[in-house]
């Protein structure tokens, strides 16, 4: 398997621009993540999804981020407008399920967003 | 508070065991993970012990649980220098829907 795919895996920006991420999961997994790595802050969850509905976006800064997955194979995070503190490396994770076993998470790359 | 805790640094000369720890916030946690992140990398899952375990061993990687303590360790012997990274410790707490809550990470260098 090629494992979870993101793209691009490096962006920059100036500040105000618009900035999509987007991610693959690992096919036959439900359940999908979106992470945040920061020095100040380190890993923080976003958003996650099963079976493509957004389960919980209680990590979501505000509202400048959205995300979205429009079947099980695709997903993208937003940012718009970008700022400056929006650097950082995003981590999209993918998971056979939420239970049963099934719950562990498997990561891509990572998209290191610079944003000027 | 809900940390998950660890020690920023940790410096073992190749060919030593190093063992890195990590203490964790939830007692019914399910599964414990750990992840390794090398530099400009993503994270790599490296083993996971189910909470029911008190020790779990995958070739150089020995995972020892102390539910009673919330206590995780990650043994590494005969460490080498591409082990050089950052280690995680995570766990999904009871009630966190599918949250995984990371520690802060330990930087393992490795001294020749």
């Amino acid at each position: 398997d090629a494992g979870v795919i993101q793209s691009p895996r490096h962006e920059v920006t100036e500040m105000g621009q618009e900035v999509t991420l987007r991610c693959k999961p690992i096919s036959g997994h439900n359940s999908l993540f979106w992470y945040r790595q920061t020095m100040m802050r380190g890993l923080e969850l976003l958003i996650y999804f099963n079976n493509n509905v957004p389960i919980d976006d209680s990590g979501m800064p505000e509202d400048r981020f959205s995300a979205k997955m429009p079947n099980a194979s695709f997903s993208t995070l937003k940012i718009q407008p970008s700022e400056p503190r929006d650097s950082a490396v995003y981590f999209c994770a993918s998971s056979l399920g939420l239970a049963g076993g099934q719950e562990t998470q498997y990561f891509g790359p990572g998209t290191r967003l610079l944003v000027l | 508070g809900e940390d998950v805790e660890q020690s920023l640094f940790l410096s073992v000369r190749e060919g030593d065991s190093s063992v890195i720890n990590c203490t964790y916030t939830d007692s019914s946690s399910t599964y414990l993970y750990w992840y390794k992140q090398e530099p400009g990398a993503g994270l790599q899952l490296l083993t996971y012990i189910f909470s029911n375990m008190d020790m779990k061993q995958d070739q150089r990687l020995t995972v020892l649980l102390n539910k009673k303590d919330k206590h995780l360790s990650l043994r590494i012997a005969d460490t080498q220098t591409g082990d050089s990274a950052i280690y995680f410790c995570a766990e999904i707490p009871t009630g966190g829907g599918n949250k995984l809550t990371f520690g802060t990470g330990t930087q393992l260098k490795v001294e020749l």
